[in-house]
């Protein structure tokens, strides 16, 4: 079976702790994306990675960091920079990055 | 940058009716592409249009791309319930170079009354 998959589903954690959240992909994809959206909301671009140990910062990225060393898997890290990391978060992957995008079935992250 | 616009932001229709979102970006597209994510979902590709003033129907979805490349519609006929959710219009600028790519709308909420 092709595609994206997160974990986990649900992720609770406390105040000032970091916390990876993993998205893996089958698709041979080149291109890939993190997105972070709040109820009600749009899709906000974290970062996006078009190849392999090559990433760029999206419009929110502030308090969150990623690492691409394989092409499957683009882990987000939500440290505790980040002031309001209660959010779903959506990673995407595409053949390049105007191409059709890829959703996995997302993370809801809640801090307590 | 660019901006791609949608509206309305919410709508709310009675089942059978009809319903039309709209799709407005600031740049020349090269495509358009229509996402829909179901609530508690993921965003799902519909549909992507290329061409100048292409019309694509899938089914009760009808789907319009602008004659500038700025602009595009997805109208549904005869709502379902099964029609609820964001729907999301996307686009990459017509040209550019760096950081060009897919650029979202902030979507349009359906709620189907049945």
């Amino acid at each position: 079976d092709g595609g994206i998959t997160q974990s986990p589903k649900y992720l609770f954690r406390k105040e000032g702790q970091n916390v990876t959240l993993s998205c893996e992909q089958n698709l041979n994809h080149d291109a890939m994306y993190w997105y972070r959206q709040d109820p009600g909301q749009g899709l906000r671009l974290i970062y996006y990675s078009q190849i392999v140990n090559d990433f760029q910062k999206g419009d929110i990225a502030e308090g969150y960091s990623v690492s691409r060393e394989k092409k499957e898997s683009f882990p987000l890290t939500v440290t505790s920079a980040q002031k309001n990391p209660t959010a779903f978060y959506l990673c995407a992957s595409s053949w390049g990055r105007t191409d059709t995008q890829y959703f996995g079935p997302g993370t809801r992250l809640t801090v307590l | 940058g660019q901006q791609v616009m949608q509206i309305p932001q919410y709508q709310h229709v009675q089942e059978g009716e009809d319903f039309t979102t709209y799709c407005n970006s600031s740049t020349t597209l090269s495509n358009i592409q229509w996402y829909k994510q179901r609530p508690g979902g993921h965003p799902v590709f519909l549909i992507q249009l290329v061409k100048s003033g292409e019309v694509k129907k899938q089914k009760r979805l009808t789907f319009q791309f602008g004659e500038a490349k700025k602009n595009s519609s997805l109208h549904i006929t005869a709502t379902q319930t099964t029609d609820v959710g964001t729907y999301f219009c996307a686009g990459p600028p017509y040209s550019g170079a760096g950081s060009y790519q897919l650029t979202f709308g902030k979507g349009t909420k359906l709620s189907v009354i049945p």
